[in-house]
């Protein structure tokens, strides 16, 4: 596609339910990001991804939070037995390289809006 | 901990006026960078600023930055409706490959 899609837009779940976002980057980029931005807040890092190699997990709030991108194409943010401060707006990034080498810009999507009840 | 603010949090302005929003961030760092966000939408690129005095303009909207003061300025010239968005800096921590840390954001509504 055009640009960086995300899965699905919207996601209600019951606390302590199990969820997955998924991340489709723009095809061939190499960099991709995830970050959560809460209600009114700048978004927060996450964890980054080059091809496959998870490079950066600090982010990660709990060990509840898993990520993955298996074959260096598609992500999946996996967010276990979600609690309500989970709540918030999950947004992608992907580049065609690394953006602090190249000064090139991060494409985000977006978004999927968790609300867990 | 580096941390970003942002000034003002909010901004209500006519068309047709100039105003500036201001970034301050709290350690050493040589990229700054500027997003724009619609409701509902993605984040959208708008600057990236890479060094001391780095001024860019694009259309009504000017950023520039100051890493000695660590201070980022985005200045609107004779404001539009279209305009009307949340804008973020965001800071590229030296030393780290690949952390943004953002600010809070600054709403933008201009008013016809």
């Amino acid at each position: 596609g055009a640009g960086v899609s995300q899965s699905p837009r919207y996601k209600v779940a019951k606390r302590g339910q199990d969820v997955a976002l998924r991340c489709d980057p723009i095809s061939g980029h190499v960099s991709l990001f995830w970050y959560q931005q809460a209600l009114g807040q700048g978004p927060e890092f996450l964890t980054y991804f080059q091809n496959e190699a998870q490079l950066d997990k600090s982010g990660l709030p709990s060990d509840r939070f898993f990520a993955e991108r298996p074959e260096g194409s598609v992500s999946t943010l996996k967010i276990q037995r979600t609690q309500q401060e989970d709540s918030a707006v999950y947004l992608c990034a992907s580049s065609p390289s690394h953006p602090r080498l190249t000064n090139e810009k991060l494409f985000f999507g977006s978004g999927t809006q968790l609300s867990v009840l | 901990e580096l941390k970003v603010e942002q000034n003002p949090l909010f901004l209500s302005m006519q068309e047709g006026k100039n105003y500036t929003i201001y970034c301050n961030y709290s350690t050493t760092s040589d990229r700054l960078y500027w997003y724009r966000q619609d409701p509902g939408k993605s984040l959208e690129s708008l600057f990236v600023l890479l060094s001391n005095g780095a001024v860019k303009q694009e259309g009504r909207l000017m950023a520039s930055l100051d890493t000695k003061a660590r201070l980022s300025t985005l200045h609107i010239t004779a404001a539009v409706h279209d305009l009307s968005a949340t804008y973020f800096c965001a800071v590229d921590r030296v030393g780290t490959a690949s952390k943004l840390t953002f600010g809070t954001g600054t709403r933008l509504q201009v008013t016809l």
